[in-house]
């Protein structure tokens, strides 16, 4: 079945330093794939989205491109603020037909000032 | 506009009991997922109700049942609590069958003692 595999945390930075967060997926079909940010104690929020092969999403800094060729959406930002530290999530919309969500098992990401 | 909500925002159960959690969608949305979060974990998908019909369902025992009203309201119920059964329970919505983009609502933390 599909799956997503993100990279360990913590992720700890520097205030002003630049962000990856690796995320690779396992799909029969094409799916669309989301990053989600977690703060604490709260849901889950939609932080960007790629609907189709080499889509970029963006917002709020955060940057993310679809890519077939090496089933990657990497989750990058150039600056990081201490207002970003979370947890970040990567999901796919399931091929199989439910419409499901899968996640990654999340990144946290601490910035310190 | 309101975002998707849910209640209780904490709960605790004993084992054995049963429990009842509840989502309204966000307005115009006609689709509802639930998913169980265990800390330090992504969400695992619960299941997924469109126009009160079940579309989709997840790896998780009969102990586990849903339902969706006419006016698209969602009851998440759980029989026969185990102490594994704590976690966040999360609800999301998304305006059509397909499933994206789907919106979470703050969760309900559960706790199994």
């Amino acid at each position: 079945g599909d799956s997503v595999t993100q990279m360990e945390g913590p992720v700890t930075l520097s205030e002003e330093a630049f962000l990856t967060i690796n995320c690779t997926y396992t799909a029969t079909g094409y799916p669309s794939l989301f990053w989600y940010v977690q703060y604490p104690g709260e849901g889950l929020q939609l932080l960007l989205k790629a609907t189709k092969a080499d889509d970029k999403g963006s917002n709020k800094g955060f940057e993310a491109t679809y890519r077939k060729e090496t089933t990657s959406f990497h989750l990058e930002k150039g600056s990081v603020q201490v207002s970003d530290s979370a947890v970040y999530f990567c999901a796919l919309g399931d091929t199989s037909g439910t419409y499901k969500y899968i996640f990654g098992t999340g990144t946290r990401l601490k910035v310190l000032a | 506009d309101a975002g998707v909500t849910q209640s209780p925002t904490h709960l605790i159960k004993t084992r054995g009991q049963h429990v009842t959690l509840r989502c309204s969608p966000i307005s115009g949305h006609k689709s509802v997922s639930w998913y169980q979060q265990v800390l330090g974990q992504g969400p695992q998908f619960i299941f997924q109700y469109y126009e009160k019909e079940e579309r989709g369902r997840g790896n998780f025992p009969d102990r586990f049942s849903a339902r969706q009203f006419p006016n698209y309201s969602s009851e998440l119920n759980v029989n026969a609590l185990l102490l594994g059964d704590s976690a966040l329970y999360l609800c999301a919505s998304s305006p059509d069958g397909q499933g994206y983009e789907q919106y979470f609502g703050p969760g309900t933390r559960l706790t199994v003692t």
